[in-house]
């Protein structure tokens, strides 16, 4: 049993670049979530998704977008990389009542 | 809506002292509350959780957390420390699932860091 699964693990991107993260679940939970880590401010909401074909924005939406075409896998995507999307982003998912399962982490530097 | 604080960015202590990192939340509904931990270059691994029943829940290597309604805490503590416990500690909150809308999203604190020295 995976949990959940994030890649890739490392990225470097340049200024203005595209790209798409990953995160795949095998434990068949409806609620799937993107959060970035940044020094001194926790974990902040970044989209989330409540079952298949749905997401909804969180806490920082702005510069991404996610989509959630198929149960298990939630993409999060960077149109247009800039330095203040710099982070570690985690992505997790739930089933009931319960604390999340996280990803081991991406992290992300935009030069 | 519901807000943690976690009062402490850094906590130093010694191994085997005893520890405390406080967590405050606000909340207008029930709560679900929980402890997650992060050591260096990981992700979160779930510490404890207190979803109904006893106050005091426990985790499997030594910590226990008190839920305090009335003060609305949530405060971690172990008896004795180890090297080992060097870590980020995240506080967090969620809303008690009521109908449809409720979306289980966790609200969590800016985190404190706990620097075990020998």
């Amino acid at each position: 049993n995976a949990g959940v699964t994030q890649t890739p693990k490392f990225r470097v991107l340049k200024t203005g670049q595209s790209m798409t993260l990953l995160c795949a679940q095998d434990m068949n939970h409806e609620y799937m979530y993107w959060y970035r880590q940044d020094p001194g401010m926790g974990l902040r909401l970044i989209h989330y998704s409540v079952g298949e074909g749905t997401t909804a924005k969180g806490e920082v939406p702005d510069g991404y977008n996610v989509s959630r075409l198929k149960k298990q896998n939630f993409l999060l995507g960077l149109e247009s990389a800039a330095p203040s999307q710099t982070s570690v982003y985690f992505c997790a998912s739930n089933g009931i009542n319960y604390g999340y399962t996280f990803g081991s982490g991406t992290r992300l530097t935009v030069v | 809506a519901q807000s943690v604080t976690q009062l402490d960015s850094q906590v130093p202590v010694f191994e085997e002292a005893p520890v405390e990192l406080r967590c405050n939340y606000s909340s207008s509904v029930s709560v679900y509350l929980f402890w997650y931990v992060q050591y260096p270059n990981q992700g979160l691994q779930l510490l404890l959780k207190y979803l109904s029943g006893s106050t005091l829940v426990e985790s499997i290597n030594g910590f226990e957390a008190e839920f305090n309604k009335s003060q609305t805490s949530f405060h971690l503590r172990k008896p004795s420390v180890h090297i080992s416990d060097t870590a980020e500690y995240f506080c967090a909150v969620r809303g008690v699932r009521h109908g449809s809308g409720n979306t289980g999203k966790l609200i969590f604190g800016q985190g404190t860091t706990l620097q075990v020295k020998p």
